[in-house]
């Protein structure tokens, strides 16, 4: 059967607003981030990535920030528009380009209002 | 057509019964995984497999094997499926001389054990 209580956050905007969506990590050792996005029926897909040498990374219409003090990821979608409704997750990793380390969050539905 | 094709795409079971789903992937990548996503929790890793001679359990490879019959072709098999398999399964691949370190997913086999 289903798993009892475990309901995806959701973020409701706006058309035109801008979008926030947070991410905590687990591990203090992490040193690369990806956020990918997964519309209804499809699989992840890549948005945007950043290294633990880093604090921000900009991409089109989107940003990642990375606070590593508090263990946390934020990615920023400007604009937003009705093909951004999706589920949002982090992934964080301990060492780049070990596909078999990433550890993913939950998500994040993101709901665009017309 | 997709880079990772997932067969099939949605199947019902009864428990007990044997199930194999089918991964092949066009991106000429060695590494390949398997992932299982369930309402409101992350992926998981079930297996991975750097190349055809390599298989690694990942995080959740209980009731589950894999098979890497060539460079494009990875399936998961549960060999007596049980009601808590119930999930979404994803492959992905990856290729670690990429400047990202993102997976490639499929999109998904909908898996439902009665």
């Amino acid at each position: 059967g289903e798993s009892v209580g475990l309901h995806l956050p959701t973020l409701s905007v706006q058309e035109g607003d801008n979008s926030i969506i947070n991410c905590a990590y687990s591990n203090s050792a992490s040193d690369y981030f990806i956020w990918y996005k997964q519309e209804s029926g499809k699989g992840p897909q890549f948005i945007i990535d950043i290294r633990s040498n880093m604090d921000k990374r900009q991409g089109q219409r989107v940003t990642v920030l990375l606070n590593k003090t508090v263990k946390h990821l934020s990615l920023q979608i400007a604009a937003t528009q009705p093909g951004d409704s999706a589920v949002y997750f982090c992934a964080e990793n301990l060492r780049y380009n070990y596909g078999q380390n990433f550890v993913f969050g939950p998500g994040t539905r993101l709901s665009v209002l017309p | 057509d997709a880079d990772v094709t997932q067969t099939p795409r949605n199947r019902i079971t009864k428990t007990g019964k044997r199930i194999m789903l089918e991964c092949s992937q066009t991106k000429g990548h060695d590494r390949m995984y398997w992932y299982r996503q369930d309402p409101g929790l992350g992926l998981r890793l079930i297996y991975y497999s750097f190349d055809v001679k390599d298989i690694n359990k990942g995080e959740i490879s209980d009731g589950y094997s894999v098979s890497r019959q060539a460079q494009a072709k990875f399936s998961l098999s549960l060999e007596s499926a049980i009601p808590n398999q119930t999930a979404l399964y994803f492959c992905a691949t990856s290729d670690p001389s990429l400047e990202t370190g993102e997976l490639f997913f499929g999109e998904g086999s909908r898996l439902t054990v009665l």
